[in-house]
C-alpha cells in the first residue's frame, strides 16, 4: 500500500526566506509523486510531479522538488517566500502499477510573515 | 475551459436524507475520483474508477456509493446522511495510464449535514 507523509501541519516562514516543506512516502513499485497547492475555498492545482524522469522538477510559481529514492523522500523547495505563497499544499503518490488512485498527505499550511 | 464541473457548490442536508453530488468532466479522461477534504486529515479518496463500467473502494467508502456509466460523469450518492459525512467533497480526473499523469480537481461541494 501505497502512503505519504508530510511533516509539520504548519509552516511559517519570512517573505524572501527560503521555503522547505517535506514530505515522506512508501510504495512497493515505482511511484509518480506530486506536489499541490489550494488557496482559500478553492479546489487542487498541480505545482509540479514527478514522472520518472528528471529527479530534480521544477515546478509553477518558482517551486522545486527533488526526488531521492534512499530517502523515499519528496521535499518541495522554494529559494525565496513571497506573500502569495501562503496556501496549503499537499504532497501525492499514485502509483504505476494499475489502480491509478492518488494518495495524499494531511497537508502543510504554509504562512508567509511580512 | 470546463475541466471538471461540480454540483451542487454547497448544501444543507437534514441526516437521514438521500443526496447525489454531481461531478461531469470533459477531457474524455478515463480515471476518476472522489474525495473528502476534512481538517487535519487531508485529502481521503472515497471512490475511484478507472473506466466507464468500472469503481473501486478507496480509504473511505462506507455510507458512499458511486457509478460510472459513462466516460464524463461519476455522481457520488450518499444513501442516508450521516453528520459525520459533513466534509468538502473534491471530483477528479486524470488521463492515467500513461498521458501526463496529472490530476484535476473540481472546485469542491460543501456539505453540511445536520
Amino acid at each position: 500500500a501505497q502512503s505519504v507523509t508530510q511533516l509539520g501541519s504548519h509552516v511559517s516562514v519570512s517573505e524572501g526566506a527560503l521555503v522547505l516543506l517535506r514530505c515522506n512516502y512508501s510504495s512497493s513499485v515505482p511511484p509518480y509523486l506530486f506536489w499541490y497547492v489550494q488557496y482559500p475555498n478553492q479546489g487542487l492545482q498541480l505545482l509540479l510531479k514527478y514522472t520518472s524522469a528528471a529527479t530534480l522538477v521544477k515546478g509553477i510559481n518558482g517551486f522545486e522538488a527533488e526526488f531521492k529514492k534512499s530517502e523515499t523522500s519528496f521535499h518541495l523547495t522554494k529559494p525565496s517566500a513571497h506573500m502569495s505563497d501562503a496556501a496549503e499544499y499537499f504532497c501525492a503518490v499514485s502509483d504505476t502499477s494499475g489502480t491509478y488512485k492518488y494518495i495524499f498527505g494531511t497537508g502543510t499550511r504554509l504562512k508567509v510573515l511580512a | 475551459i470546463a475541466g471538471i464541473t461540480q454540483a451542487p457548490t454547497s448544501q444543507i442536508l437534514a441526516a437521514g436524507r438521500r443526496m447525489t453530488l454531481r461531478c461531469t468532466q470533459d477531457m474524455r479522461h478515463n480515471a476518476m475520483y472522489w474525495y473528502r477534504q476534512d481538517l487535519g486529515l487531508g485529502l481521503r479518496l472515497i471512490h475511484y474508477s478507472n473506466t466507464a463500467g468500472t469503481t473501486g473502494k478507496g480509504e473511505v467508502p462506507d455510507g458512499y456509493s458511486v457509478s460510472r456509466a459513462n466516460t464524463d460523469d461519476f455522481p457520488l450518492t450518499l444513501a442516508s446522511a450521516v453528520p459525520s459525512q459533513t466534509s468538502v467533497y473534491f471530483c477528479a480526473s486524470s488521463d492515467l495510464p500513461g498521458g501526463t499523469a496529472e490530476a484535476f480537481f473540481g472546485q469542491g461541494t460543501r456539505l453540511t449535514v445536520v
